[in-house]
């Protein structure tokens, strides 16, 4: 079975403080991704990688870092937390053919910033 | 600006009637149209997905119509049941194996009994 797992499950942060979001893969997939989930917004593209050593800005990525030291892992980092952050974020790796493919995602990470 | 928009934001039916989920789309690009859904306190999964080349795409009781030409596509769910009430996204993806999903802002769907 497909893994994708995340850490923190929760976590409340103060304003202007470091955060820092990892996710884990286990399906050996080349590309991973941070959505945020907000209501009345569905899930909106932060970051992305195609592999190690690379990431790429996604829709909305003001106000966030990421960060892929390996196949497995992948990190969002937020420098300056600020209350707008306040939301679910989701990690996803996916594996895509011409006619297939799809996305994986972690069990979400709740993030509260005070 | 919205790439992918979906309509309705919620609807309700009653058990066995079809429920219709609308998407459309602006880009030509964009060559995989997946609809996922998610029920309260879980992650999105993917439920059924089509390629522009086909204008249908049936799974059980879960339909996918898709119209190129107009850059629609929705998906029809027949014999609602109250198991399916859930959030569905449509997404659309960009860019072949470094793909990239854009989704759809969810349509909440109630299925009464």
């Amino acid at each position: 079975e497909a893994a994708v797992t995340q850490s923190p499950r929760n976590k409340v942060a103060v304003t202007g403080g470091k955060v820092t979001l990892s996710c884990n893969q286990t399906n050996n997939h080349n590309n991973m991704y941070w959505y945020r989930q907000d209501t009345g917004h569905g899930l909106r593209l932060i970051h992305y990688s195609y592999g190690a050593g690379s990431t790429e800005k996604g829709d909305i990525p003001d106000g966030y870092k990421a960060s892929r030291p390996s196949q497995e892992n992948f990190s969002l980092i937020l420098e300056l937390a600020t209350p707008s952050q306040t939301s679910v974020y989701f990690c996803a790796s996916g594996a895509w053919g011409a006619n297939t493919g799809q996305l994986y995602f972690g069990e979400g990470s709740k993030l509260t910033v005070l | 600006q919205q790439q992918v928009r979906q309509s309705p934001q919620s609807l309700t039916v009653w058990e066995g009637e079809t429920a219709i989920l609308n998407c459309s789309y602006e880009d030509s690009t964009f060559d995989y149209f997946p609809w996922y859904h998610q029920f309260p306190g879980e992650s999105p999964a993917l439920l059924i997905a089509i390629r522009p080349v086909s204008n249908k795409k049936e799974d059980g009781r879960f339909t996918i119509f898709f119209n190129k030409r107009e850059k629609k596509f929705s998906l029809h769910i027949a014999d609602s049941q109250p198991g399916d009430s859930a959030t569905y996204f449509c997404a659309a993806r960009r860019g072949g194996s470094n793909a990239k999903l854009t989704f759809g802002k969810g349509t909440k769907l109630s299925v009464k009994s």
